[in-house]
């Protein structure tokens, strides 16, 4: 079946700590993205990524890295400069190409709690 | 900047009722609007999606919506609610040349009554 997997569903960490995100696709999708989810904020956009070795910040970028090496792979890291990482965290990926006629497909999402 | 309201944050229907759940957009261009479905805890589902042509978008699960520019809205309808239908629905509009990003609207929390 193709999809998204993302792990793990649910992550803690310290104050302080750096945590990794994961997020693959087997649905030969150039594109892809991060979303964080607040209550009542609905999803905003962290970082996309339209081709392998190419991304660009989102709207909220701050505090946050990724990297994509390879096409199915598009890890997040949260890094000890994000002020508030407690969120949920949505993966997505769609056929790419300009425009923005590409449905996106999601993964199940991360739960990140800070202690 | 495009951006997109949804003005109801949660609304209850009575399972069997009709409902609608509204959506206004800001847009210069021609827009590209979808209607997502979130269970709790879970991913994103698209349930339709508007690109051009007939304004009357057919979507799973018996969902429709309509896009009326002159009123910059793309509101969603069901004519019977099923209890399986409570959850968070979010409506997107693709941001033209940015390449492929959706703005996303709020949410509104769908809750059922038996």
């Amino acid at each position: 079946d193709g999809g998204i997997t993302q792990s793990p569903k649910y992550l803690f960490r310290k104050e302080g700590q750096n945590v990794t995100l994961s997020c693959e696709q087997n649905l030969n999708h150039d594109a892809m993205y991060w979303y964080r989810q607040d209550p009542g904020q609905g999803l905003r956009l962290i970082y996309y990524s339209q081709i392998v070795n190419d991304f660009q910040k989102g709207d909220i970028a701050e505090g946050y890295s990724v990297s994509r090496e390879k096409k199915e792979s598009f890890p997040l890291t949260v890094t000890s400069a994000q002020k508030n990482p407690t969120a949920f965290y949505l993966c997505a990926s769609s056929i790419g190409g300009q425009g923005a006629r590409n449905e996106q497909f999601f993964g199940p999402g991360t739960r990140l709690t800070v202690l | 900047a495009q951006s997109v309201t949804q003005p109801d944050i949660h609304i209850t229907v009575s399972e069997g009722a009709s409902l609608e759940l509204r959506c206004n957009y800001s847009y210069g261009a021609t827009p590209y609007l979808f209607w997502y479905v979130q269970s709790p805890g879970q991913g994103l589902q698209l349930l339709l999606k508007y690109f051009s042509g007939d304004t009357l978008v057919q979507g799973i699960k018996g969902f429709e919506a309509e896009f009326k520019r002159s009123q910059s809205s793309f509101n969603l309808r069901k004519p019977s609610v099923h209890w399986s239908d409570a959850a968070e629905y979010f409506c997107a509009v693709g941001a033209g040349n940015q390449g492929g990003k959706l703005i996303f609207g709020q949410g509104t929390e769908l809750s059922v009554k038996p």
